[in-house]
């Protein structure tokens, strides 16, 4: 099984600051990457597919980058709608999908 | 709109079989895609339970292969979780969701809201 590991577990940032998330995973999962948000009391919404690609409707704000074993999520601007929890999830091994434990982006 | 709702016993007893269904509207499952179900514990991340194609195929998580069973019904638009010999680590939110398996593509898309299923007696 991929193990997807999220650092950090928390990550504290002010309004109008940029966010950087990681994910790395046990093994390559070449660019086999999402990321999803989810806010309290609600289901995971799909942010990035194939490490890097925005989903329809998501603000340009958000980007992905990385392949391989490293992956990054970065929020350019965190707007007050953006304090969630991130979980990145491989699909390299579909159909088996492993999902990372999750950061949680709080305000500061 | 694809919309997804799951249904079923809020509350399940340790070792019996916990069920969930799956109700789609908005998409027809016969006409592609496949369909899965997450699970997420209280506090906790996310963790794939399994999913289905409208064919019958099923993949599961082989963490919890021994006790789960994904099953579809396209006359009804739906499809359904069993998972046996539950204990109080089971106790999560459990979601559906359609999983895109295209070429370039490949992600979960749409989700129910989930349903909160606690294994008490």
């Amino acid at each position: 099984e991929i193990v997807m590991t999220q650092s950090p577990a928390t990550l504290s940032v002010s309004p109008g600051e940029r966010a950087t998330l990681s994910c790395r995973a046990s093994q390559s999962v070449s660019s086999n990457l999402a990321w999803y948000q989810q806010k309290p009391g609600q289901a995971p919404r799909l942010l990035i597919y194939g490490a890097s690609t925005r989903a329809t409707g998501i603000p340009a704000r958000f980007s992905g980058s990385g392949s391989g074993t490293e992956f990054t999520l970065t929020i350019s601007s965190l707007q007050s709608e953006d304090f969630a929890v991130y979980y990145c999830q491989q699909y390299n091994n579909w159909p088996s999908l492993t999902f990372g434990g999750g950061t949680k982006v709080e305000i500061k | 709109q694809v919309q997804l709702q799951e249904s079923g016993p809020g509350l399940v007893k340790p070792s019996e079989t916990l069920s969930l269904t799956c109700a789609v509207s908005g998409y027809s499952i016969s006409s592609g895609y496949y369909w899965g179900w997450i699970r997420q514990p209280p506090g906790k991340g996310l963790e794939w339970i399994g999913s289905i194609y409208h064919s019958g195929n099923t993949y599961y998580n082989p963490s919890l292969k021994s006790r789960v069973t994904i099953s579809v019904d396209t006359s009804k638009n739906q499809f359904s979780l069993k998972l046996s010999s539950v204990t109080a680590a089971d106790t999560a939110v459990y979601y559906c969701a359609r999983w895109a398996q295209l070429v370039g593509s490949n992600y979960f898309d749409y989700w129910g809201q989930g349903t909160l299923v606690t294994v008490s007696s």
